[in-house]
């Protein structure tokens, strides 16, 4: 258990709102990033965070914003959702040691209508 | 820019056989490492090995191991007597950028046959 959690787990949401989804880790870990999964493209990176207020982009960050006030907690907002954002959102820790891993959340499927 | 490539999109395997996932990276870096992550149908995303490129024996974790060929810039992960509960999507990652982000492949969907 790598002490993840996410919230909400499934969203449902109409084109044009904001969205926000909120990733809490409990060990408090510099670094946390946001992933999305879609059919054929593994994941890919949307933002990702190496410390309080530090935040970088990722190779899908437009439409994207991210904030981190706190070590524990990584939020991600859709600014205005669009039906192209409908997908599985994963966050992520990294975890110091032999090879850094990752370690994920369970994820938070979210449908844009 | 570091590439990953899984070329496998579904494998479908006798159950209790071994099975071999290919792996294939294009970097310039001289120092590096792969990851192996599993995503069961429930959708969790699961650690499995991780090797770096100057690990001198192929690491193993329980019936998992990564077959790391440098020359061949390939890592594939193999699954000795595989099981049904094996059946699940099977991502290889490389970490960029000094292992600050990881780029991951687009997966292959490996199916246990009974």
């Amino acid at each position: 258990d790598a002490g993840i959690t996410q919230s909400p787990r499934h969203k449902v949401t109409e084109t044009g709102t904001p969205v926000t989804l909120r990733c809490h880790q409990t060990e408090n870990h510099r670094y946390m990033y946001w992933y999305r999964q879609d059919p054929g493209h593994g994941l890919r990176l949307i933002h990702y965070s190496y410390g309080v207020k530090d935040t970088d982009k990722g190779e899908v960050s437009d439409g994207y914003s991210v904030s981190r006030s706190k070590t524990e907690d990584f939020l991600l907002t859709l600014e205005s959702a669009t039906s192209s954002q409908t997908s599985v959102y994963f966050c992520a820790i990294k975890k110091p040691g032999g090879g850094e891993t990752q370690y994920f959340g369970p994820g938070t499927r979210l449908l844009v209508l | 820019a570091q590439k990953i490539t899984q070329t496998q999109p579904g494998m479908f395997v006798q159950e209790k056989e071994a099975v071999t996932l290919d792996c294939t990276y294009d970097t310039s870096d001289p120092s590096y490492g792969l990851f192996w992550y599993k995503q069961p149908s429930s959708g969790e995303m699961i650690f499995l090995i991780y090797q770096g490129s100057y690990d001198q024996q192929n690491a193993t974790e329980g019936r998992y191991s990564l077959n790391f060929q440098k020359a061949r810039k390939s890592a594939n992960l193999v699954i000795s007597a595989s099981q049904l509960g094996d059946s699940a999507m099977y991502f290889c990652a490389f970490p960029v950028f000094g292992n600050e982000k990881l780029t991951f492949g687009t997966g292959t969907r490996l199916t246990i046959i009974p």
